[in-house]
């Protein structure tokens, strides 16, 4: 069964460092997105992406995130200078369409930020 | 603005008992409602969802939830608990075209022996 996979699974870096966190969807899905859990709190939506371009973002996405897609099958996440709150569960999902379709999650990549 | 409530933090069952979790929802138009499950060390996977028709909708591994408009819900039930259900389970509201889901902040199921 197609899934999503994300690494790395966990990664520890110090505050002000930059992460990348990638994401390999399901491969015929065009529709892209990021969400995050902290420890103990809600699942929250971060951004989505469609056709190379951001079309939703939250307001937890500032300009220390980004996204891209670098190739046909990878999509990344970059926090540019992690701060402590930025420690949590990374999440990637993917669907086929909007409006109807399902997300298809990844495992999740944990993030802690000394 | 979307929101998902989910009451209760914790839920403990003895297995072969039955189960509701309940959701509460708020969303201006007819609400695109999830349920996902969280194993530890595993991704959210799918449930069931409801988009409209039948307000009753089964999903897998033997869950069911209901669609109350009258009372904004959406709870999910088992008959019969099994131990592998020992899970976090989140409800969440999406809908338009971006498809942003908002989750609610989870249930813990502990299922005793």
């Amino acid at each position: 069964e197609p899934e999503v996979t994300q690494t790395p699974s966990h990664q520890v870096t110090q505050m002000g460092q930059e992460v990348i966190l990638r994401c390999v969807p399901i491969s015929n899905h065009l529709y892209f997105y990021w969400y995050r859990q902290i420890l103990g709190q809600k699942v929250e939506f971060l951004v989505s992406f469609y056709n190379n371009e951001i079309s939703e973002k939250s307001e937890i996405f500032d300009d220390q995130f980004s996204v891209e897609r670098p190739d046909g099958s990878n999509f990344t996440l970059k926090i540019r200078s992690t701060k402590l709150e930025d420690s949590a569960m990374y999440f990637c999902a993917s669907s086929e369409r909007v409006g109807t379709g399902e997300l298809f999650f990844g495992e999740g990549s944990r993030l802690t930020v000394l | 603005a979307q929101s998902v409530t989910q009451p209760d933090i914790h839920i403990t069952v003895s297995e072969g008992a039955s189960l509701e979790l309940r959701c509460n929802y708020s969303y201006g138009a007819t609400p695109y409602l999830f349920w996902y499950v969280q194993s530890p060390g595993q991704g959210l996977q799918l449930l069931l969802k409801y988009f409209s028709g039948d307000t009753l909708v089964q999903g897998i591994k033997g869950f069911e939830a209901e669609f109350k408009r009258s009372q904004s819900s959406f709870n999910l039930r088992k008959p019969s608990v099994h131990w592998s259900d020992a899970a976090e389970y989140f409800c969440a509201t999406g809908g338009g075209s971006n498809y942003k889901l908002t989750f609610g902040k989870g249930t813990l199921l502990t299922v005793n022996p």
